[in-house]
């Protein structure tokens, strides 16, 4: 089984409509991350969370909010989707301490379409 | 800040061709190195990493080493497959800085023709 799971995998939905991307996680790790990737851009973090209270704006919050329900769920939220939030959009997780390297670990991505 | 710089793309070859994608970093402290893969229709996954200074980082015939003098984590394979197509992203974690976000490049899309 995947260690990081998204759902759902595709969703396409209509300009001011609310919408929950859902992230859950095996690893363990208590740092969760979203990330929206766009053609030419690479990867832009949205959100981070650090442990189930702690959460952080990244670089492109503005639209999007997230709900750490438990260590192993992050949820992305749009509250009233645009367009140009049309992207793939990636979950992510990572250890933290000593000896750990920092390395991240992803699902396998929502191909979201905004109408 | 930190930040990766690397090759822009896309790079088309030829089977059996060498590839060189070339990354540097700015950072401070001492980051972990990486290089990520995206294959058509999936997330990242590692590809290599290296954690020191000369540290040499390998895996399905892909190399690249962590060289702290010129700031650098170039991606070489000797001869790439028609299977090496997807997005190459170079990466760096310092876990003292940034709050121990990762800092990822562009991504370099790689087709490789038959």
């Amino acid at each position: 089984d995947a260690d990081v799971t998204q759902t759902p995998r595709n969703r396409i939905t209509k300009t001011g409509k609310r919408i929950m991307l859902e992230c859950s996680q095996t690893k363990g790790h208590d740092r969760m991350y979203w990330y929206r990737q766009d053609p030419g851009l690479g990867l832009r973090l949205i959100y981070y969370s650090f442990d189930v209270k702690d959460i952080n704006k990244g670089e492109i919050s503005d639209g999007y909010s997230v709900s750490r329900q438990a260590q192993a769920k992050f949820s992305l939220s749009l509250e009233s989707a645009i367009p140009n939030q049309t992207a793939l959009y990636f979950c992510a997780t990572s250890d933290f301490g000593a000896g750990v390297s920092g390395e991240q670990f992803f699902g396998p991505g929502t191909r979201l379409t905004v109408l | 800040g930190n930040s990766v710089t690397q090759m822009e793309g896309p790079v088309t070859l030829s089977e059996e061709a060498f590839l060189t994608i070339n990354c540097t970093y700015t950072a401070t402290g001492y980051p972990s190195l990486f290089w990520y893969v995206q294959y058509p229709g999936e997330g990242l996954q590692l590809l290599l990493k290296a954690t020191k200074a000369d540290d040499k980082g390998s895996n399905k015939g892909f190399e690249a080493t962590y060289r702290k003098e010129t700031t650098s984590f170039h991606l070489e394979k000797g001869s790439v497959q028609v299977s090496d197509s997807a997005v190459y992203f170079c990466a760096l974690t310092a876990l003292n800085t940034n709050a121990g976000k990762s800092t990822f490049g562009d991504g370099t899309t790689l087709t490789v023709k038959p």
